[in-house]
C-alpha cells in the first residue's frame, strides 16, 4: 500500500524559515516524480514545486520561486521542501503527491504552516 | 506560465443530472490534463488523466475529453457522493497549474 506522511508544518513567524517532509512507503520512490500542493484555508489547490525521480528537472509556482526548495532523498524514500522568508500568503495545508506519469494517484493527509507573528 | 480557466465556478444540481465542467488553457497542452475531486476536510482525488482516460476504480459516469485548449468533465447521472469541488490540472509543463475549481453544489 503506497504511503505519503508529511510532516515539519507548524507555527512560524513572517521572514523564518521551516523544513516539510514527505516520507513515502509501499512503491519504489525513485521511479517517480513526487509534487508540492498547498491549499490555503477556504482557497483552491495550489500547485507549488514538482521533482523529477533523479532530481534532474525540477518546477517552481512564480509565487515561491526563489524562496523555496525541493530536494529528495531516494535513498530514503523522502521528499523535502525548504521553505524560506515565509508569508503569510505562504499559510495553508501542504499536500505531497506521486506523479504516475499519467495523473497524480496518491497523495498525503498534508501537514499545516501557519505563517504569524 | 499557462493559465486554466474553470468554469462554472459553482454549480447547483440534482440526483441524477448531467453536469459538465470546462476548462481552457491559455495556450496548448496536448492532452496532459487530469481531472480531481476534493470533499472538504480530503486530499484530492484522481478521476482523470490524459484528458480521457478513466482512473481504475472511479465510477464509469465520469468521462473526460478535450485536447490542445478545451477540456471537459462530464458526470452523467450524479449520485450523492458526487457533490464535491472538482478541480483541472495541467501537467503539460511547469509551473503545473490548477483551475480554480467548481463546487457542486446539491440543488
Amino acid at each position: 500500500e503506497v504511503q505519503l506522511v508529511e510532516s515539519g508544518g507548524g507555527l512560524v513567524q513572517p521572514g523564518r524559515s521551516l523544513r516539510l517532509s514527505c516520507a513515502a512507503s509501499g512503491f519504489t520512490f525513485d521511479d517517480y516524480a513526487m509534487h508540492w500542493v498547498r491549499q490555503a484555508p477556504g482557497k483552491g489547490l495550489e500547485w507549488v514545486s514538482g521533482i523529477s525521480w533523479n532530481s534532474g528537472s525540477i518546477g517552481y509556482a512564480d509565487s515561491v520561486k526563489g524562496r523555496f526548495t525541493i530536494s529528495r532523498d531516494n535513498a530514503k524514500n523522502s521528499l523535502y521542501l525548504q521553505m524560506n522568508s515565509l508569508r503569510a500568503e505562504d499559510t495553508a495545508l501542504y499536500y505531497c503527491a506521486k506523479d504516475k506519469g499519467g495523473g497524480w494517484y496518491d497523495w498525503g493527509q498534508g501537514t499545516l504552516v501557519t505563517v504569524s507573528s | 506560465a499557462i493559465q486554466m480557466t474553470q468554469s462554472p465556478s459553482s454549480l447547483s444540481a440534482s440526483v441524477g443530472d448531467r453536469v459538465t465542467i470546462t476548462c481552457r488553457a491559455s495556450q496548448g497542452i496536448r492532452n496532459d490534463l487530469g481531472w480531481y475531486q476534493q470533499k472538504p476536510g480530503k486530499a484530492p482525488k484522481l478521476l482523470i488523466y490524459a484528458a480521457s482516460s478513466l482512473q481504475s476504480g472511479v465510477p464509469s459516469r465520469f468521462s473526460g475529453s478535450g485536447s490542445g485548449t478545451d477540456f471537459t468533465l462530464t458526470i452523467s447521472s450524479l449520485q450523492p457522493e458526487d457533490f464535491a469541488t472538482y478541480y483541472c490540472l495541467q501537467d503539460y509543463n511547469y509551473p503545473h497549474t490548477f483551475g480554480q475549481g467548481t463546487k457542486l453544489e446539491i440543488k
